[in-house]
């Protein structure tokens, strides 16, 4: 079955620092893609960004990138320079190529200290 | 280009009473996913439909919950006689097939059982 872990419920990061949100997974499937959604306050899910389980390079979007470790079975997601707009809920999904049901974490709370 | 919309934005339902829940996916798109997510969790799958099928609800209530996708209208999720426990936040997503395309989310419909 898959699952997706995310150990840190909560991350404090000093603003225009960069922070890593950890994310590991686990899957029986040779094809799949991973995801990022961000959760502000307001309670939106709003994508951030997308690995698939055989892109060659890790996946850059502005400041977000995905460090993706195939071997370790993990997908941390990449915050730099950040900003007090980045507090907000981080969700790290999964889904199997072809499949339709999205895996999600329990999420990550980040707080933005300025 | 409208998003996925969801209304109402917030539902506020007495114990036994229904609820009802809309979903308009985005244009083009023909493939709705419904989630739950309870306070301080993850989102948990709960239908997968196209128009007039349901091609998957495992993660759907046995009793009380059921969805429908018409030719034509948007996406309904209904819960009959709702219990404090169907307090959530229900967000729809859409997306235009299911081969590795992303999901696009509503803003999610926060029911609240008085």
């Amino acid at each position: 079955a898959q699952k997706i872990t995310q150990t840190q419920p909560g991350m404090f990061v000093q603003e225009k620092e960069a922070v890593t949100l950890d994310c590991t997974y686990d899957t029986s499937d040779p094809s799949y893609g991973l995801f990022w959604y961000k959760q502000p306050s307001s309670g939106e899910m709003i994508f951030l960004i997308y690995q698939g389980s055989y892109d060659q390079q890790n996946a850059t979007e502005g400041r977000y990138s995905l460090n993706f470790q195939k071997a370790r079975k993990s997908a941390n997601l990449v915050i730099s320079a950040s900003q007090l707009g980045d507090s907000a809920m981080y969700f790290c999904a999964m889904r199997e190529v072809g499949g339709f049901k999205t895996i999600f974490g329990a999420g990550t709370r980040l707080f933005v200290k300025a | 280009n409208a998003g996925v919309m969801q209304n109402p934005r917030h539902l506020v339902r007495r114990r036994g009473q229904e609820a009802r829940l809309r979903c308009s996916p985005m244009k083009g798109h023909s493939h709705v996913y419904w989630y739950r997510q309870l306070p301080e969790e993850g989102l948990k799958f709960m239908v997968y439909l196209q128009k007039e099928n349901i091609i998957d609800e495992s993660g759907m209530p046995k009793e009380r919950f059921s969805a429908e996708f018409p030719k034509e209208g948007p996406s309904i999720l209904r819960i009959q006689q709702v219990v404090r426990g169907d307090s959530a936040a229900y967000f729809c997503a859409s997306s235009a097939g299911t081969a590795n395309t992303e999901a696009f989310f509503g803003q999610g419909t926060r029911l609240t059982v008085v």
